[in-house]
């Protein structure tokens, strides 16, 4: 079992639904994001959240809306997506300070598998 | 803008042949170069970070290495279990108060008994 939970695991929708993806994380950690991972392309990141404040927004679709409410919960919520949204979203969670000189681990959940129909 | 290339994209191995992978990297004041490694159907699972040139880390088969330009992943005497995604990822010294990573494509490993 990682630090990082991710549910479901794996989630099938119409191109009208509308749901959303639940992240927790159990590491005490004050950053979280969301990344996309496509099959032949590295992972993109997506939205940064850091002290529940979002930080970046790497020019996503608005149909991708990412709630924040604590450190500790993230969610995406999913509308009208696309078939080319159909990927492994993963979330991630790291302890991130103002340090210039050295690197932040960042930590991984499974993973949700979105299938678009 | 940061780029990372590794390769080779795929490497079949016999068990018990040592080789190496290869992350290069461009990328604003280095603050961190992370290896992980994927299983197909899950998530990335944290390997090493590296600081700065020179650094060596190692874990059981596996030895990370650093210089200005590029890393190597240094598998010795792998198993079949070895099987699995590896990727590298760098973290600029730009960003503050949180870690964005620029990831590149994977290395897929193939472990042969």
């Amino acid at each position: 079992e990682t630090g990082v939970t991710q549910t479901p695991r794996h989630l099938v929708m119409g191109m009208t639904n509308k749901k959303s993806l639940k992240c927790e994380q159990h590491l005490g950690h004050n950053a979280m994001y969301w990344y996309k991972q496509s099959a032949k392309k590295p992972l993109e990141l997506m939205f940064v959240y850091n002290f529940k404040e979002q930080t970046e927004n790497n020019s996503v679709p608005s149909r991708f809306s990412p709630e924040c409410p604590n450190s500790s919960h993230l969610f995406l919520h999913l509308h009208t997506l696309q078939p080319e949204d159909s990927a492994l979203y993963l979330c991630a969670s790291s302890q991130d300070e103002n340090r210039g000189y050295s690197g932040n681990t960042i930590y991984f959940g499974e993973g949700s598998w979105l299938t678009v129909v | 803008e940061d780029q990372v290339t590794q390769s080779p994209e795929a490497l079949r191995l016999q068990e018990g042949e040592s080789s190496s992978l290869n992350c290069s990297y461009t990328v604003s004041g280095l603050r961190g170069l992370f290896w992980y490694r994927q299983d197909p159907g899950k998530g990335p699972e944290f390997l090493f970070t590296l600081y700065s040139a020179g650094e060596e880390k190692e874990k059981e088969r596996l030895k990370a290495t650093l210089t200005k330009k590029e890393s190597f992943l240094h598998i010795t005497a792998p198993k079949p279990e070895d099987s699995a995604t590896y990727l590298c990822a760098v973290q600029a010294s730009k960003n503050s108060g949180y870690s964005t990573l620029t990831f590149g494509k994977g290395t897929m490993l193939l472990v042969s008994p």
